[in-house]
């Protein structure tokens, strides 16, 4: 079983499309994440939630919104795409309390191209 | 967030140990020390951390400094699967795991 699994793995969309990504976890985490890594390879974090509450919201574009129907999901809606959104896009969870000991699992990335 | 100062690049030969530095002289007390790796097309993987004292585990072993400023990622036999980039991350209670550059490691059989 993949502790947590994302997708679509790869996506490739026009510019000015709304797509989104979804992300699962099945560790029984509380906390999930949403990084990004650009062609530089640079991995930025983008938002956690909580308990399904958004606790970190990093200085993202209002075109991309994070939805936590449950703990253990995290999707990512992008709205009107752009060439820059270009980019892997990973999800994460932890436990919050205690992610200082046990860290945070990443997922194996979604690759947005925009075209 | 404290930063943490890591070398671009080192090189390796296969089955000999490596050694990863890592610096941090503005850690805080409560910041634990993470590891993490990233593998070609794959997300990071956690590796190791500690606070005070040396770890070990299957993977790698840490070795920290007593003044806790700087800490050492130990690889005890490389293998050519170790190729990665290598985050060194510092973690307090109320922040959240930020990546610096990290350091790619080449293993040459």
């Amino acid at each position: 079983d993949t502790a947590v699994s994302q997708t679509p793995k790869y996506l490739v969309t026009q510019m000015g499309n709304d797509k989104s990504i979804k992300c699962e976890q099945n560790l029984g985490h509380d906390t999930m994440y949403w990084y990004k890594q650009d062609s530089k390879k640079f991995l930025k974090i983008m938002f956690s939630y909580n308990n399904k509450e958004l606790i970190i919201n990093e200085t993202v574009p209002n075109r991309f919104s994070p939805k936590s129907p449950d703990k253990a999901h995290l999707n990512l809606h992008i709205n009107s795409l752009e060439l820059g959104d270009s980019a892997v896009y990973f999800c994460a969870s932890s436990h919050w309390g205690t992610r200082t000991n046990y860290g945070y699992t990443f997922g194996s990335g979604t690759r947005l191209t925009v075209v | 967030d404290a930063k943490t100062t890591q070398p671009n690049s080192m090189e390796s030969n296969e089955e000999e140990p490596v050694h990863l530095p890592c610096n941090h002289s503005t850690i805080s007390g409560t910041d634990y020390i993470h590891w993490y790796r990233q593998l070609p097309s794959q997300g990071p993987e956690y590796v190791i951390h500690g606070l005070t004292s040396n770890v070990n585990n299957r993977m790698a072993s840490l070795a920290i400094a007593e003044d806790r400023k700087s800490s050492t990622l130990i690889l005890h036999r490389a293998t050519l699967r170790d190729a990665a980039v290598y985050y060194c991350i510092l973690l307090g209670s109320q922040g959240n795991l930020i990546f610096g550059k990290g350091t790619k490691l080449s293993v040459k059989p």
